[in-house]
């Protein structure tokens, strides 16, 4: 398997812009997991599916912030409209929670808002 | 409070020492526990798992947990130049949708 496939690798947008991350969880994971990794705040959760179903979305930080996941095998994380302080290393992660496996995370995707 | 906490360092130890990384979090009910490793521009890696108190050793690491103190540690034996990196610590409760929480991190510089 090829791990976890995020795109883009890097993204810079203007501000007021729409962003959207791509992830591809590893076949069979059915919990899947959006992050964001600043310096100042760490890694934080955003959201986590489990079989394709929003279960907690308490980490996002505003309405700006939209996640999708339409079938077992992708995911999309959408900032619209971005700004400045939305920079960050955006992570998907997932695992196979009735294996109970540890989460895998894939390479990320680098955001600059200018 | 921070639902998992860690020493944001740096930490620094010699070539060869024992370096000794903590983790405390808040919620009683977490019953998994996971050291990651991430190193400058790459994504978190797992190196150690425990779900159980008492000690787990895994070559040169040895994750060690204490439920009634809420207590995670991960001492890194005979450290290395490349064991220098950023070591996350993440809890998972078994209820609730079972999501994983990460510390900030731990610095690690191992000098050699």
């Amino acid at each position: 398997d090829a791990g976890v496939i995020q795109s883009p690798r890097h993204e810079v947008t203007e501000m007021g812009q729409e962003v959207t991350l791509r992830c591809k969880p590893i076949s069979g994971h059915n919990s899947l997991f959006w992050y964001r990794q600043t310096m100042m705040r760490g890694l934080e959760l955003l959201i986590y599916f489990n079989n394709n179903v929003p279960i907690d979305d308490s980490g996002m930080p505003e309405d700006r912030f939209s996640a999708k996941m339409p079938n077992a095998s992708f995911s999309t994380l959408k900032i619209q409209p971005s700004e400045p302080r939305d920079s960050a290393v955006y992570f998907c992660a997932s695992r196979d929670r009735v294996a109970n496996t540890e989460a895998f995370f894939g390479q990320g995707t680098r955001l600059t808002v200018v | 409070q921070k639902e998992v906490e860690q020493n944001s360092g740096p930490l620094s130890v010699p070539e060869g020492a024992i370096a000794s990384l903590n983790c405390t979090y808040s919620d009683r009910g977490s019953q998994s526990f996971f050291w990651y490793r991430q190193y400058s521009g790459k994504s978190p890696e797992l190196i150690m798992f425990i779900y159980s108190n008492g000690d787990k050793e895994d070559g040169r690491f040895t994750a060690q947990l204490n439920k009634a103190s809420q207590y995670v540690s991960l001492l890194i034996r005979d450290s290395q130049p490349s064991d220098s990196a950023t070591y996350l610590c993440a809890v998972r409760g078994d209820t609730g949708g079972f999501k994983t929480i990460f510390g900030a991190g731990t610095r690690l510089f191992v000098k050699a």
